[in-house]
């Protein structure tokens, strides 16, 4: 069975300090890991993707989170938070062909100035 | 390149109602995939549908339903609203069918459902 959990329901950092979103899946299969994020009242938007390339994947505005398999974990981070960045962020799990996408509950991230 | 456009943004409708809600994918996009988002429940997902297909369904009472045209655009159809069907519905396109790796999905800004 495929799951994934967001450790982390709610972060708040300050403007300038680094981000670190926690997220942690389980897949009998190669997973394809995705980070989207929402704006309030919006839709979802692509953060990043890893699709058992590098490890280490860049995605937009200044993310990056890093596939470990041993630690089954692929946390998100930026080194400087922007107030721009405040947002609910989701890592989602594809494992399957002719399987739903799975997300995690979210991780409401709060910027302070 | 066009996003994936939903319609009506926003709608009230009244218990016993019914809703058509309607998404109309990227261009060259074959898979639809529609979620339900509420505070309570987060995502949950609806269906999916790939060419014409319905290829994937979550766990909805029947009263959900979905379908895909030939050119991709999909509707859903909730039938016998209930106060508990208030919710942002989210529609997703992708290139290939979800759950195939490597395969992301794009989002519309949703349709908001409020039932009184």
């Amino acid at each position: 069975a495929q799951s994934v959990t967001q450790l982390d329901s709610h972060v708040s950092v300050s403007e300038g300090t680094p981000v670190l979103l926690r997220c942690n899946y389980s897949s009998s299969y190669s997973p394809s890991l995705f980070w989207y994020v929402q704006h309030p009242n919006k839709g979802l938007q692509l953060l990043l993707k890893y699709t058992s390339a590098a490890t280490l994947v860049k995605g937009i505005n200044g993310f990056e989170a890093e596939f470990k398999k041993s630690e089954t974990s692929f946390h998100l981070t930026k080194p400087s938070a922007h107030m721009s960045d405040a947002a609910e962020y989701f890592c989602v799990v594809s494992a399957k062909a002719g399987t739903a996408l799975i997300f995690g509950k979210g991780t409401t991230l709060s910027v302070s100035s | 390149k066009a996003g994936v456009t939903q319609t009506p943004r926003y709608l009230i409708k009244t218990r016993g109602q019914q809703v058509t809600l309607s998404c109309s994918p990227i261009s060259g996009h074959r898979s639809v995939s529609w979620y339900q988002q509420t505070p309570g429940q987060g995502l949950q997902f609806l269906f999916e549908y790939f060419s014409e297909t319905q290829r994937n369904k979550g766990n909805f009472p029947g009263r959900f339903s979905g379908r895909q045209f030939s050119n991709s655009r999909s509707e859903m159809n909730v039938s016998t609203l209930e106060l508990g069907d208030s919710a942002l519905y989210l529609c997703a396109s992708g290139l290939r069918s979800a759950g195939i790796q490597g395969g992301e999905l794009f989002f519309g800004e949703g349709s908001r459902l409020t039932v009184l």
